[in-house]
């Protein structure tokens, strides 16, 4: 089966401007998340979906960051206005709920260069 | 919230030698421990996992052990191989689709 695919895989912008990522989970995947990975660090958790519900957000700064998931499918991550900090790999991932099989599958994610 | 701290840093052995990897974790409601292995400019990837129920896991080369008393699980790689350098993670979860608490990582480096 297809992985979970993510574009661009790198963008470079200047603080301040505006960026968006896109993600395409597995198919079946009711769960989607993204995480933010900065560099040397594990990935930490911005948003949780559940189809196109919002499950946990706790963690996203929602002063700048927002996250879509239409028809609980495709999603798209968007930072606005970008700072220095926004550097980062930001990783989608997915995950079903059957059975026992809950394990969350991630995408090559999207480097952000903010200069 | 859950916390999960991670050791070594970095741990380099010569090839054919084995490697462990800890990790302890801080909200004893958390029952799902998976391991990563991310390669350079790459996602994580699931290696194996373990659920609160069960102690040990095997999978070949790899195992996972669990201790929910001392709430630490360890990662352990026999006979390593060149091929097995990557940065490794724990993570920590109160159930698979809940949300993961990583922990920092361990480069790991097999020597030929």
């Amino acid at each position: 089966e297809a992985g979970v695919a993510q574009s661009p895989r790198y963008k470079i912008i200047e603080k301040r401007q505006s960026v968006a990522f896109w993600c395409n989970p597995i198919s079946g995947h009711a769960t989607l998340y993204w995480y933010q990975q900065i560099l040397g660090q594990g990935p930490k958790l911005l948003i949780q979906f559940q189809n196109n519900g919002v499950v946990d957000d706790s963690q996203l700064p929602k002063d700048r960051f927002s996250a879509e998931r239409l028809k609980g499918v495709d999603s798209t991550l968007k930072i606005q206005p970008a700072k220095l900090e926004d550097s980062a790999v930001y990783l989608c991932a997915s995950s079903t709920v059957s059975g026992r099989n809950y394990e969350q599958y991630f995408g090559p994610g999207t480097r952000l260069t903010v200069t | 919230g859950e916390n999960v701290e991670q050791h070594p840093s970095t741990l380099s052995v010569q090839e054919g030698d084995s490697a462990v990897i800890k990790c302890t974790y801080s909200d004893s409601a958390s029952n799902y421990f998976p391991w990563y292995k991310q390669e350079l400019g790459k996602g994580p990837q699931l290696i194996i996992d373990i659920r609160s129920n069960v102690g040990e896991k095997k999978d070949q080369r790899i195992a996972v052990t669990l201790n929910k008393t001392a709430k630490h699980f360890s990662l352990h790689i026999t006979e390593t191989q060149p091929e097995d350098s990557a940065v490794y993670f724990c993570a920590a979860s109160k159930a698979g689709f809940q949300k993961l608490v990583f922990g920092t990582g361990t480069r790991l480096l097999v020597s030929p």
